[in-house]
């Protein structure tokens, strides 16, 4: 299975913008990034989702590299709502959207 | 309705006993996902079910058995589970891609922690 790699944690300040690093150099052509967090004690959410071209939706940002070997999850402004787990995936198309989570970053916001 | 919602919140069982977790989902999403997740870990995918076929185990131990009766529940028969076996089991659905190039967001529920004792 394809393999991204994400800083263990990082640290920002509310309302500061929040840029979250992955590196998945062995991506095919066909994988999407896609991105979820997950809160305490609750389940997994979805984020945000690309192939080559950066996305913008009403949560984040994602800008995946020209090569497609990494990618960055921006929150333009973060909450203290936003303290959670963030994984980035590669997902294969054609294994039914099979998502493997990697450990993740854990991201804390002070106030 | 966005909402995957998953039965029981909690579920505390011995060794011998036979239990069973649900999770249902009214967006009309034709793939469905069994994940555990211990403490502190990621999520690890157990099962996936499209269109009420079971298409992939993830090499899971026969003491977990999903079902799929129709495209709107999913659960997971619990049987003869070690300690070993307590987690946050979480369920999720999908669209399934129609074609090669979709890709498509899960919704998780909010899981069933399991403790077996």
């Amino acid at each position: 299975d394809a393999k991204t790699t994400q800083p263990n944690s990082m640290e920002s300040n509310e309302e500061e913008p929040v840029h979250l690093p992955c590196n998945h150099s062995t991506i095919s052509g066909t994988d999407y990034i896609h991105w979820y967090r997950q809160l305490p004690s609750q389940g997994p959410e979805y984020v945000i989702h690309g192939l080559t071209s950066n996305v913008n939706n009403r949560m984040a940002s994602l800008a995946i590299a020209e090569d497609r070997k990494s990618s960055t999850l921006i929150l333009h402004r973060a909450t203290l709502r936003d303290a959670a787990v963030y994984y980035c995936i590669l997902v294969i198309y054609n294994q039914g959207g099979k998502l493997i989570f990697g450990q993740g970053t854990e991201l804390s916001v002070k106030p | 309705d966005t909402e995957v919602t998953q039965t029981p919140k909690h579920l505390v069982m011995g060794m011998t006993n036979k239990k069973s977790l649900k999770c249902e989902q009214h967006m009309g999403h034709r793939a469905m996902y069994w994940y555990k997740q211990k403490a502190k870990k990621p999520p690890e995918l157990m099962f996936v079910y499209s269109y009420e076929k079971l298409s992939i185990n993830e090499s899971v131990p026969s003491r977990f058995s999903p079902e799929c009766p129709n495209s709107s529940l999913l659960n997971l028969h619990l049987h003869a589970l070690q300690p070993e076996d307590s987690a946050l089991y979480l369920c999720a659905s999908s669209q399934w891609p129609k074609r090669d190039r979709d890709s498509y967001e899960q919704y998780f529920g909010p899981g069933t922690r399991l403790t077996v004792t």
